[in-house]
């Protein structure tokens, strides 16, 4: 069976800490994304890594940063939190090719700041 | 403007109903699509792609309409376990890589 697996299923940050959210995955899969998910506006991307050392900007990377030392771990950095940043934050993996639609998501973490 | 939408529902249907939902892309450019499948708490998952000549799965079929730009999904003899949320997928030409999520339309199914 597949898994993806987050750190964290629940956190709580204060304003201006440092947060880090691991993910990793058993697949042996090359791309690995990190989303938030807000009530209406859906998930969006805030960055993506198709291999190791890697890493693109999605569309709101502002406040995040990203690191893939590794092929099976994706982490996504806080690098000081704010309030805004309460989220869902989910990461997901994929195959490359005709494997890319297919993500497969881990449990995800719901962030607070507080 | 959204580059995906969807109407967020709650749609309410009785259990053997049959449900369909709409999905509109504004990016001509858009190159595939898919639904996937949210339950409360849990996380996405991919239910099914959705081809110019239309796909069927069991009780789910997806069309796609590519001079008005959107996708349908319409579920026959809704069960319980239908109920969720279900959210419209694009892929843009310009980047294989990346899927662009609509916010979803929630599905609820009652006895």
């Amino acid at each position: 069976d597949v898994k993806v697996t987050q750190s964290s299923r629940y956190l709580v940050k204060r304003t201006g800490e440092k947060v880090f959210l691991e993910c990793v995955q058993d697949m042996d899969h090359e791309n690995m994304f990190w989303y938030r998910q807000d009530p209406g506006l859906g998930l969006r991307l805030i960055y993506f890594s198709y291999d190791v050392k890697m890493k693109e900007k999605g569309d709101i990377p502002e406040g995040y940063s990203v690191s893939r030392e590794k092929k099976e771990r994706f982490s996504l950095i806080l690098e000081s939190a704010s309030t805004n940043q309460t989220s869902m934050y989910l990461c997901a993996s994929s195959s490359p090719g005709q494997g890319a639609y297919e993500q497969y998501f881990g449990p995800g973490t719901r962030l607070t700041v507080t | 403007r959204k580059e995906v939408e969807q109407d967020p529902g709650p749609f309410n249907v009785p259990e053997g109903a049959t449900v369909a939902f709409n999905c509109t892309y504004s990016n001509s450019a858009s190159q595939s699509f898919f639904w996937y499948r949210q339950d409360c708490r849990k996380e996405p998952k991919l239910l099914m792609s959705v081809y110019s000549s239309g796909n069927e799965d069991g009780r789910f079929t997806a069309q796609l309409n590519r001079a008005s730009q959107y996708i349908s999904l319409l579920i026959r003899d809704s069960k319980l376990s239908d109920s969720a949320t279900y959210l419209c997928v694009v892929i843009r030409m310009d980047s294989s890589y990346k899927l662009i999520f609509g916010s979803g339309t929630r599905l609820l199914v009652r006895p």
